[in-house]
């Protein structure tokens, strides 16, 4: 069984990067028919896809944070982060992490408990 | 980019109500659409994917249907630990876009 844990500062500055880390276990991020994901939601709103990476780096963002946007993926500790710079109010969140399985259908399927990261200084 | 849009954006309804959520995306995405329901405090949890597949555990009374640009989530008698928020998603190209969401309240 397959399981996301989101990890990371659960307070950022405004105009600070915010960080944070998915770690896979029960399954390898190497998988070569999963991508991973990150999904959040600002309270009380629904949810909006930030990007996906794949084991070989490949990357897709969100148009809306591109330029603000670096995902990265750590093999060796079977994990993947997210970094989003300059953030601000607008920023505030639950951040997902999740996984997407190509093989069928891209169905996002196992998805971490959320992480909730608030804007303040 | 392709936009998905819900509707209603809420209902209320009654348990064993059969209850009706479409979702339109505003190109054709062929069959990649998920559902997804989410409780407070809680990840979304796929229900249905590639439009009409249920996904392992979810109770047969969640169908799915549609493909192209309409979709249509049915639960077929509504129960108590259905009153949630559902969403429609297409996983057909980047940015993989949500629908607003449905809350599906008791009446």
């Amino acid at each position: 069984q397959l399981q996301l844990q989101e990890s990371g500062p659960g307070l950022v500055k405004p105009s600070e990067t915010l960080s944070l880390t998915c770690t896979v276990s029960g399954g390898s991020i190497s998988s070569t028919t999963s991508y991973w994901g990150w999904i959040r939601q600002p309270p009380g709103k629904g949810l909006e896809w930030i990007g996906s990476i794949k084991y070989s780096g490949t990357t897709y963002y969100n148009p809306s944070l591109q330029s603000r946007v670096t995902m990265s993926v750590d093999t060796s500790k079977n994990r993947f982060s997210l970094d989003l710079s300059s953030v601000t109010a607008a920023d505030m969140a639950v951040y997902y992490c999740a996984r997407r399985d190509v093989s069928a259908w891209s169905r996002f399927d196992y998805w971490g408990q959320g992480s909730l990261v608030t804007v303040s200084s | 980019d392709i936009q998905m849009t819900q509707s209603p954006s809420s209902l209320s309804a009654s348990v064993g109500d059969r209850v009706t959520i479409t979702c339109r995306a505003s190109q054709a995405i062929s069959s990649y659409l998920n559902w997804f329901q989410q409780k407070p405090g809680k990840a979304p949890l796929l229900l249905i994917y590639a439009a009409s597949t249920l996904q392992s555990g979810v109770p047969s009374r969640f169908s799915g249907s549609g493909s192209g640009t309409d979709f249509t989530l049915t639960i077929s008698s509504l129960q108590p630990e259905d009153f949630a928020t559902y969403y429609c998603q297409q996983s057909y190209s980047p940015p993989r876009a949500f629908g607003q969401g449905t809350k599906v309240e008791i009446k």
